[in-house]
Formats: structure tokens, sequence, C-alpha cells
């Protein structure tokens, strides 16, 4: 399994673009990198995956350089509504993924005024 | 309507009390999962199913069982419910290209 490290917290004021790193260092060749938000007493939902180099999307953009032992979760003009947990998850998303997409503790963002 | 849907939302029930979660989906999706949260910490899998006849131990099934009744419906069962089960339980199916998981609103379960 591909063990993934994420800082637990981080602070950060409105309207501040706010980076969240993930270490993989075991990730696999087949692995891919997919990040989740969660609310308190709701359920995780989908942000962005990504395999390599850049993604972005409506919401926030993937950054995983050559190695991909790490990734950067990176949310542009953060607000208040931003304020939860967010996932870092690896595993082979062709080989049973549900086996191997381990939800760690995630990091709390905590978004002031 | 929601995707997800689980039965109850709320539970509380005694030690030693068998106990059912049910959980539909209208995704189409065939890959089912159900996890447990505990306060902050993160999500841990207990069952996971790919079809219907293929069911998984996640990584803490001890104590819980489950059926997967159609491609729309997985039950987690506590065959005889202890107090450390206590958590807020979500089901969630996964499908497409990317393999997304869609959770469910949660059942908060408490075991007296």
């Amino acid at each position: 399994l591909a063990k993934t490290t994420q800082p637990i917290s981080m602070d950060s004021y409105e309207g501040q673009e706010v980076n969240i790193t993930c270490s993989h260092n075991n990730i696999a060749t087949n692995d891919y990198i997919t990040w989740y938000q969660q609310f308190p007493s709701q359920g995780p939902r989908f942000i962005i995956q990504g395999y390599k180099t850049k993604v972005t999307n409506e919401v926030a953009s993937l950054f995983i350089p050559a190695d991909r032992k790490s990734s950067t979760l990176s949310l542009p003009r953060v607000s208040l509504s931003d304020t939860a947990v967010y996932y870092c998850l690896v595993g082979d998303l062709f080989k049973g993924g549900g086996n191997k997409l381990t939800f760690g503790t995630g990091t709390q963002l905590k978004v002031e005024l | 309507d929601a995707d997800v849907t689980q039965t109850p939302r709320n539970r509380i029930t005694k030690t030693g009390k068998r106990i059912m979660l049910e959980c539909s989906q209208t995704k189409g999706h065939d890959r089912m999962y159900w996890y447990r949260q505990d306060p902050g910490l993160g999500l841990r899998l207990i069952y996971y199913s790919f079809d219907v006849k293929d069911i998984n131990k996640g990584e803490i099934s001890d104590g819980y069982s489950v059926s997967r009744q159609a491609q729309a419906k997985f039950s987690l069962s506590l065959e005889s419910a202890i107090p450390n089960q206590t958590a807020l339980y979500f089901c969630a199916t996964s499908g497409g290209a990317r393999d997304e998981q869609f959770f469910g609103p949660g059942t908060r379960l408490t075991v007296l």
C-alpha cells in the first residue's frame, strides 16, 4: 500500500492561496493521486485527480513532480467555506482501487477572515 | 433525489443488539464501500464490494458483516454491537474513469 503523509493542520486567511503537500514515497507505477474534501458530519467529496505533471479544474490545481513521490493541492483564493479536512489518496484505479485507497487523518484547513 | 442514501441516519442501541445499516445507490456503480469515522480521525474501510458476487474485507472488518443484495444495495451488520463501535458510518460507491467515490450522508450510531 502506498502510504501518504500530510500535515495535520493548516491555517490561512480569506483570499490567500493555500498549498497542501502530500508525501507518498512508495507510490507505484499504476497509482493515481486523488484528493477529497470533507466537511463536518458529511462524507468526503472528490476534488481532483492526477497521474503526473499538473491538473487544473474549476476549484483546484494539482501539482505532481516528475518523481511522483509527492503532490501538492493548490486552492486559489480560499474563503471561509473552504474550511474542511482534505485527504490525499494514492491507489491503482484499475486493479480494484478500493483496497488500496486509504483515507488517513487528512489535513484540517482552517480559513479565517 | 440523493444518489447514495443510507438508513437509518441516526441510531441508538444497546450492547449486544444486532444492527443493520442499509445503503442504496442510483448511480449504477458496481463498486460499493462501508467506512467508519471516529471523532477527529479519518475514514477506515470496513468492507468493500466490486460487484454482487465479490465482497472483501477492509482494514477493520472484525465485528462486522455485509450483504450485497443487488448492484444497488449494500448492507452492513453489527452482529452484537459493542460501545467501541459507536461512530459515524459512511457508505460509498465508485465508478467511471476516475473511480471517483460518492458518499452517502452517513449514519450516526451510538452503542450504549
